[in-house]
């Protein structure tokens, strides 16, 4: 079974600075899909950002991107010039190609954005 | 992002009680899934459903039923509820065209806090 690991329960970052978020995983596939997900204090779940296995290119969106590294599987994720609206918990994901393409959490790492 | 409805948003109940979250989606997509967040340990599958006919338990599906009534409808069912269900409850919708892209993403509704006394 696959397993994703956050060691981070909790993180705090200056306003405007950057941080690094960690995730690791384990699978013995090679076709997956990888996963970051907030959730603010308003309980929603919003994707942040999402990468295919097969792609070498890392994934962007905005100010957020990741570090894949799939022989190391592990899959960071950077927030650049971290705005208060950052603020939330952060689960990365893990979901298979195949079978129940049920997605396996994470723990969550707490972001804390000091003004 | 999908449109996906989940009522209540809150719910307080007590041990014993047949409980029923409601699920629905505006999207058209296929698949529904039902999660369970507890803290400390992110979010896990109850159950899926792949199309109407077609439903499947998660890892921690005991004590726990599911209808899919329509397309955009999935509801979960507590049959007696009991303490150890309190919980977070989200339910998740995503399509699938059989190739990568953003079809295969889940997205969530905003969740059921559900207070078993």
């Amino acid at each position: 079974a696959q397993t994703v690991t956050q060691s981070q329960p909790e993180m705090s970052v200056q306003e405007a600075e950057t941080v690094t978020l960690s995730c690791t995983y384990d699978t013995s596939e090679s076709d997956y899909y990888l996963f970051w997900y907030k959730q603010p204090p308003s309980r929603q779940m919003i994707l942040v950002i999402r990468q295919e296995a097969y792609k070498q290119q890392n994934a962007t969106e905005n100010r957020f991107s990741v570090n894949f590294q799939k022989a190391a599987k592990s899959f960071s994720l950077k927030i650049s010039d971290s705005q208060l609206g950052d603020a939330a918990m952060y689960f990365c994901a893990y979901r298979s190609s195949q079978g129940a393409q049920k997605l396996v959490f994470g723990q969550g790492t707490r972001l804390t954005i000091n003004p | 992002d999908a449109d996906v409805t989940q009522t209540p948003r809150n719910r307080i109940t007590k041990t014993g009680k047949r409980i029923m979250l409601e699920c629905s989606q505006t999207k058209g997509h296929d698949r529904m899934y039902w999660y369970r967040q507890d803290p400390g340990l992110g979010l896990r599958l109850i159950y899926y459903s792949f199309d109407v006919k077609d439903i499947n338990k998660g890892e921690i599906s005991d004590g726990y039923s599911v209808s899919r009534q329509a397309q955009a409808k999935f509801s979960l069912s507590l049959e007696s509820a009991i303490p150890n269900q309190t919980a977070l409850y989200f339910c998740a919708t995503s399509d699938y065209s059989g190739t990568s892209g953003s079809a295969d993403t889940q997205y969530f509704g905003p969740g059921t806090r559900l207070t078993v006394l």
